[in-house]
């Protein structure tokens, strides 16, 4: 089954941009992946589903500050102009025919 | 307005048993399968089990394998998690989830403890 990895933390200024990474596990690169935000004390919240070709679909409500791209097995979520509500975790997402895997997801400080 | 709300919550002693529901509203829910995720405290996001849309498949993490059975009553938009042999390691906020739609429940909270 895949596995995904994601850098533990990352931050930003307010009003900055921010580049989150998750990349698939070897022989997977190809998989289609979702990430998640889980702002302090909330349940998670979906905001897209990303393809290996970049092309990506929001979730209803999702500003348009988020954004996402991809390369080889590398898998983006970008957010632009930072708030102080996008300090959250942020979580990616895949699927084989019998489970779901999730990265270990980047804490998003906002400075 | 798309809704899931999770219920059956609670502190249970190890070895004990517990049923978590899930209540759907707002989409079709028998054409979607359903999913269960937990979160230790601090911890990540981890899924546990999904059912598909009419309740005929279902899969397990390895770690809840043979403990836990989920299904589902679709003529009462209801997702359920049935947990035995509960254990210390099973603590966690309980989430069920709809990861074709997008929709996520708000959890509800498991502690199994003596």
């Amino acid at each position: 089954q895949p596995v995904l990895t994601q850098s533990s933390s990352a931050s930003a200024s307010l009003g900055s941009s921010v580049k989150l990474t998750c990349t698939l596990s070897s022989g997977h690169s190809s998989y289609i992946i979702a990430w998640h935000q889980q702002q302090p004390g909330k349940a998670p919240r979906y905001l897209m589903k990303l393809e290996g070709s970049g092309s990506y679909n929001k979730g209803s409500g999702v500003p348009d500050r988020f954004s996402g791209s991809s390369s080889g097995a590398d898998r983006y979520l970008t957010i632009s102009n930072l708030q102080s509500e996008d300090e959250a975790d942020y979580y990616c997402e895949t699927w084989d025919s019998n489970t779901r895997v999730f990265g270990t997801g980047t804490k998003v400080t906002v400075l | 307005e798309v809704q899931l709300v999770e219920s059956g919550g609670g502190l249970v002693q190890p070895g004990g048993s517990l049923r978590l529901s899930c209540a759907a509203s707002g989409f079709t829910f028998s054409s979607y399968w359903m999913h269960w995720v937990r979160q230790a405290p601090g911890k990540g996001l981890v899924w546990v089990s999904r059912i598909n849309s009419d309740g005929s498949s279902t899969s397990y993490a390895d770690s809840v394998k043979g403990r836990f059975t989920i299904s589902r009553d679709n003529a009462k938009n209801t997702l359920y998690l049935q947990m035995n042999s509960l254990r210390a390691e099973d603590t966690a906020v309980y989430y069920c989830a709809n990861f074709w739609g997008g929709y996520w429940g708000q959890g509800t909270l498991v502690t199994v403890s003596s």
